[in-house]
Formats: C-alpha cells, sequence, structure tokens
C-alpha cells in the first residue's frame, strides 16, 4: 500500500470490554511500532516489532495490553478490560528496517474512547 | 531513562525564521528525529541528526551537539502551513526505537 494504514480509525467502547487495533503498515518494512499519544503530549512507545517478533515491549503499560504480528506484517493491538484511562489516539508506524528505525511511517491513528 | 525538553509554545510571524529547541537525557544516545504533526495528522518525518552540525532539507535544518545534549530545529521562510506541533525525539540505547518529547505548538501569525 501507498502508506501505513490503521483499522477503525474511531472506536468507542466501555469500560470492561475488550478491542483490538488493526495496523497495516508499509509493504516491505520489517520493522513495526505502537505508540499512544494523548492530547497535547508526544507519541508515547508502547512495543516494536522487528519481523514477527516482539522485540521490545517495555512500553507496554500493564499486562491488559498486548499485540501481535503473526506474519511479520499486519500487527493488531489488543486491549482487555479497557478502563476509562485508556482513552488515547493509538498511533502505529513502520519503518524500513531497525537501522532506520529514526525515520518512521506513521499511520492516521485509532482514536479510542473508553466510556 | 530518557526526558526530553522542549518549549511547549512559539509564536512567530509569516515569512520570518524560528529556533525550536531540544536538551535531552538519555542513557545512550544515537541520534535525535525532528517529527512535524498538524491537529488531527500523523506525525511525519522532518529530519535526522546523527553526528553534530547542521542538516538543510529545503526550508527547514536540523543542528546537533552531541556533546551539549542538545538539537534545534530552524525553519526559514515561514509559512502559515508551517503552523503545527514539531516534537524531537532520540534513538535510544537500544537503537530499537525513538522516545519522542511533549511537543512544540508552532503559531505562525500573518
Amino acid at each position: 500500500g501507498a502508506g501505513v494504514s490503521q483499522t477503525p480509525s474511531n472506536k468507542v467502547t466501555e469500560k470492561g470490554k475488550y478491542v483490538e487495533l488493526r495496523c497495516d503498515p508499509i509493504s516491505g518494512h520489517t520493522a513495526l511500532y505502537w505508540y499512544r499519544q494523548s492530547l497535547g503530549q508526544g507519541p508515547e512507545f508502547l512495543i516494536y516489532f522487528q519481523g514477527t517478533g516482539a522485540a521490545d515491549d517495555s512500553g507496554l503499560p500493564n499486562d491488559r495490553f498486548f499485540a501481535v504480528r503473526p506474519e511479520g506484517s499486519v500487527s493488531t493491538l489488543k486491549i482487555q478490560r479497557t478502563e476509562r484511562g485508556d482513552s488515547a489516539v493509538y498511533l502505529c508506524a513502520s519503518s524500513q528496517s531497525p537501522a532506520k528505525g529514526y525515520e518512521q511511517f506513521f499511520g492516521p491513528g485509532t482514536r479510542l474512547t473508553v466510556l | 531513562g530518557q526526558s526530553l525538553e522542549q518549549p511547549s509554545e512559539v509564536t512567530a510571524v509569516e515569512g520570518a525564521i524560528v529556533q525550536i529547541n531540544c536538551t535531552y537525557q538519555t542513557s545512550g544516545f544515537y541520534g535525535l528525529s525532528w517529527y512535524q504533526q498538524h491537529d488531527g495528522g500523523a506525525p511525519t518525518f522532518l529530519s535526522y541528526n546523527a553526528l553534530d552540525g547542521l542538516e538543510e532539507t529545503g526550508r527547514f535544518s536540523s543542528f546537533l551537539s552531541r556533546s551539549d545534549s542538545y538539537g534545534y530545529l530552524l525553519l526559514q521562510e515561514l509559512q502559515m502551513k508551517d503552523s503545527a506541533s514539531y516534537f524531537c525525539a532520540v534513538r535510544d540505547s537500544s537503537a530499537s526505537k525513538i522516545i519522542f518529547g511533549s511537543g512544540t505548538r508552532l503559531s505562525i501569525r500573518p
């Protein structure tokens, strides 16, 4: 594809529910990143994939958050038992390789609202 | 850990020059990136400095001083479309991810 795509663009859920957010990176990009961004803040790192494996998940806030990238392309961020504090824009980015991780291409984000 | 500091807001006049500073503290350092984000949009990559000195890309330039843990983004010939948030981001010791600052909101007056 031409760029990074994310679905859905908006997700409204109730506290306690489970949500899945999808990211489709640029074709051929081996590195994939998830971030969370709150209003007026910079993107907050969550997890980084190199290929199929999570190379760095140090940013995941707790065990309710989990992400997968089973075939080294599309990734899904999964949030269990959502809380109101999880409301934010979830951004996905990809880079050509880990060596070029300083230049990331971002998707439009998924705005998650937990009621 | 890492920390980055940049001004929260800057205002400038159309056609002028503005400099956005960034200081950082990190346990390991590979380089400094700059990203632009318009309201409601996605961050877009502007520049990267791994070595000391000035990198120029059109109207935008970025500078790094590793010894001072300091960098800046210089925007020349400001246009109204440059109104956006600008983030500096350090590439940390693992070199596998970048950590973003809180951003500088640039407002441009006619």
